[in-house]
């Protein structure tokens, strides 16, 4: 069965340092998202890319958030200066609006992020 | 505002011991309600998507159900390997594609 696959599956970093978290969405998907879950909390939306561009964003996703698609298999976040808050579990997730699986956002596994 | 509430926020049965789980939502349009659910330390896993009042879907031992204002996820003689937090989504129209709003979840443990 298809799946989004997510590297690295855990990263630890100092605070100020850049992270990029890589995604590998389902082949004949066209839209992206990234959503996050702090420990304990709700799954919360970030930012969705579809045609080479964001298409929506939320508060959280600042200037210190990006997303690119650098070719036609990876999807990569890239928070430039983390913060200690920015400590989360982060979840790809890609979709199709055609055939059974339409509709359906798939998640990755995740990336645990720990930020010190 | 767009939101989702889950209750119980912890539920423990016994194996095969039937209940239910509560997703109340509030959002200006519904254009879909899923169940997802979500093992430690994994992403969300797809289980059903409901789009009108009345609907329902089976799957296994589960079955989601909806009305206009709630969903419910009926779990029908529960084994262990039930036991996972699962979540309850809105979709919220965007231009292009999804955004899903999610409730806390319900953490389910099943004891044999």
């Amino acid at each position: 069965e298809p799946e989004v696959t997510q590297t690295p599956s855990h990263q630890v970093t100092q605070m100020g340092q850049e992270v990029i978290l890589r995604c590998v969405p389902i082949s004949n998907h066209l839209y992206f998202y990234w959503y996050r879950q702090i420990l304990g909390q709700k799954v919360e939306f970030l930012v969705s890319f579809y045609n080479n561009e964001i298409s929506e964003k939320s508060e959280i996703f600042d200037d210190q958030f990006s997303v690119e698609r650098p070719d036609g298999s990876n999807f990569t976040l890239k928070i430039r200066s983390t913060k200690l808050e920015d400590s989360a579990m982060y979840f790809c997730a890609s979709m199709d609006l055609l055939g059974t699986g339409a509709n359906v956002l798939t998640f990755g596994a995740g990336s645990r992020l720990t930020v010190l | 505002e767009d939101q989702v509430t889950q209750s119980p926020e912890a539920l423990r049965l016994q194996e095969g011991e039937s209940s239910s789980l509560n997703c109340s939502y509030t959002v200006s349009g519904l254009r879909g309600l899923f169940w997802y659910r979500q093992d430690p330390g994994k992403g969300p896993e797809f289980l059903f998507t409901l789009y009108s009042a009345g609907e329902e879907k089976e799957k296994e031992r589960l079955k989601a159900t909806l009305t206009k204002k709630e969903s419910f996820l009926h779990i029908t003689a529960p084994k262990p390997e039930d036991s996972a937090t699962y979540l309850c989504a809105v979709r919220v129209s965007m231009e292009y594609g999804n955004k899903l709003v999610f409730g806390a979840g319900t953490i389910l443990r099943v004891k044999s």
